[in-house]
């Protein structure tokens, strides 16, 4: 079964443009989640989908948007990037919307913003 | 605001002996918590959970305590190994934020042979 695929790995951007992430989940996963992790920070949760709906929203400014196609794929946008926008973004699927469900984790994408 | 702690950014263990990662929340509406484990250049995998109602969770070498009324809850590795070296997060959900998981910033763990 293959796991949770995020791509591109790397991904090098100047500041004032804008970046699309791609996530695959795993197969018959129906939420995805998106997080920043910055040095110090831990994950930041950004938001969950579930069913091509935002379904959670994390404190991040409107730049910040995703979306989630019928095939449960999602895509996270960023707008505008600042410098302070370099993190590595990682993406997460889960089974369901129940609780006391564990999220599955992608490699990640690794956006360095110059 | 950071709902979800991990005090101790680093923690060095000799192969064999125990390790214990300490996590602590302030949100009484948790009720779901998670350990994660993360190599450099990789993402987070999932290792253990532990319900609200349970205090105790084992799969293997991986026990989770979870102290309610202390809002604490701990990892312990019996016997550690090197290959456990990798930074360890908590995380926290609760019943009425669907996936959203609060994670804490992190244990760096090293397993010294």
């Amino acid at each position: 079964k293959a796991g949770v695929t995020q791509t591109p790995r790397y991904l090098i951007k100047t500041r004032g443009q804008q970046v699309t992430l791609s996530c695959s989940p795993i197969s018959g996963h129906r939420s995805v989640s998106w997080y920043q992790q910055t040095p110090g920070q831990g994950l930041q949760f950004l938001f969950e989908y579930f069913s091509e709906t935002q379904r959670n929203k994390g404190n991040f400014p409107g730049r910040f948007s995703g979306r989630q196609f019928s095939n449960s794929r999602s895509e996270m946008n960023v707008s505008t990037l600042e410098l302070g926008d370099s993190a590595l973004y990682l993406c997460a699927s889960s089974l369901n919307g129940g609780e006391n469900t564990e999220a599955f984790f992608g490699q990640g994408t690794r956006l360095t913003v110059v | 605001d950071q709902q979800v702690k991990q005090n101790s950014p680093s923690l060095s263990v000799q192969e064999g002996r125990i390790s214990i990662l300490n996590c602590d929340y302030t949100n009484s509406m948790f009720d779901y918590f998670l350990w994660y484990k993360k190599y450099p250049a990789e993402g987070p995998t999932f290792l253990i959970s532990i319900s609200s109602i349970k205090d105790k969770n084992e799969d293997g070498r991986f026990t989770v305590f979870l102290n309610k009324s202390a809002k604490h809850l701990s990892l312990h590795i019996v016997p550690s190994q090197p290959g456990d070296s990798a930074v360890y997060f908590c995380a926290a959900s609760a019943w009425n934020t669907g996936n959203q998981f609060y994670f804490g910033t992190g244990t760096s763990l090293t397993v010294i042979p």
